[in-house]
């Protein structure tokens, strides 16, 4: 079964600092991956997207992810991360072979200390 | 125009109303979904349409009743729900080539008395 993890519930960092959030699949079929970022109260907004090609993909906001095969993740970074990243942060796996369906992982609370 | 517009942003219903949400996309987009997330968890898939088609219900109870009037609109009919059914109801929509990028309303925050 499809299955989407991410490990980190919360994570606070300072501003400035670099962020690392974790997200690792287990997925029967060929995946496309992305990250979508969630303020309070609104809905999602797609950050990055892998389907092929280059393993480190480029997104907006300054974010950037690397796709590993051999240990199944898509982690997301940020250089330097600025109070307006503070957010919920979810991982999403979907696959050509399971149709318009996207697994989301429970996602990680982002936290910026100043 | 990349939105994906839903109203109303707020609703506040009794067990016994029937009341209806709507989306509207102007992307020429042929998916259309319905998501319901419960505070401090993921987005769960309830409907896809595909060609303005149900493609995917996922066991959703029978008192959420979605309709796809045209590839623009999306409604999700409501009418005899229980309280657990509160939450915030995304509609999302995607290519029809489905690249699995999915572009999401702002969602309707939904309470019921």
């Amino acid at each position: 079964a499809q299955s989407v993890t991410q490990p980190d519930i919360h994570i606070t960092v300072s501003e400035g600092a670099s962020l690392e959030l974790r997200c690792n699949y287990s997925y029967g079929a060929t995946p496309y991956l992305f990250w979508y970022v969630q303020s309070p109260g609104q809905g999602l907004q797609l950050l990055l997207k892998y389907f092929s090609g280059d393993t480190l993909v480029q997104g907006i906001k300054g974010f950037e992810a690397e796709f590993k095969r051999s240990q199944s993740s898509f982690n997301l970074r940020k250089p330097s991360v600025h109070w307006s990243d503070a957010a919920e942060y979810f991982c999403a796996v979907g696959a050509r072979e399971y149709g318009n369906k996207l697994v989301f992982g429970a996602g990680t609370i982002l936290r910026v200390k100043s | 125009d990349t939105e994906v517009t839903q109203t109303p942003k707020h609703l506040v219903m009794g067990m016994t109303n029937k009341k209806s949400l709507k989306c509207e996309q102007h992307m020429g987009h042929r998916a259309m979904y319905w998501y319901k997330q419960k505070a401090k968890k993921p987005p769960e898939l309830m409907f896809v349409y595909s060609y303005e088609k149900l493609s995917i219900n996922e066991s959703v109870p029978s008192r959420f009743s979605p309709e796809c009037p045209n590839s623009s609109l999306l409604n999700l009919h409501l009418h005899a729900l229980q309280p657990e059914d509160s939450a915030l109801y995304l509609c999302a929509s995607s290519a029809e080539d489905f690249t699995g990028e999915l572009f999401f309303g702002e969602g309707s925050r939904l309470t019921v008395l």
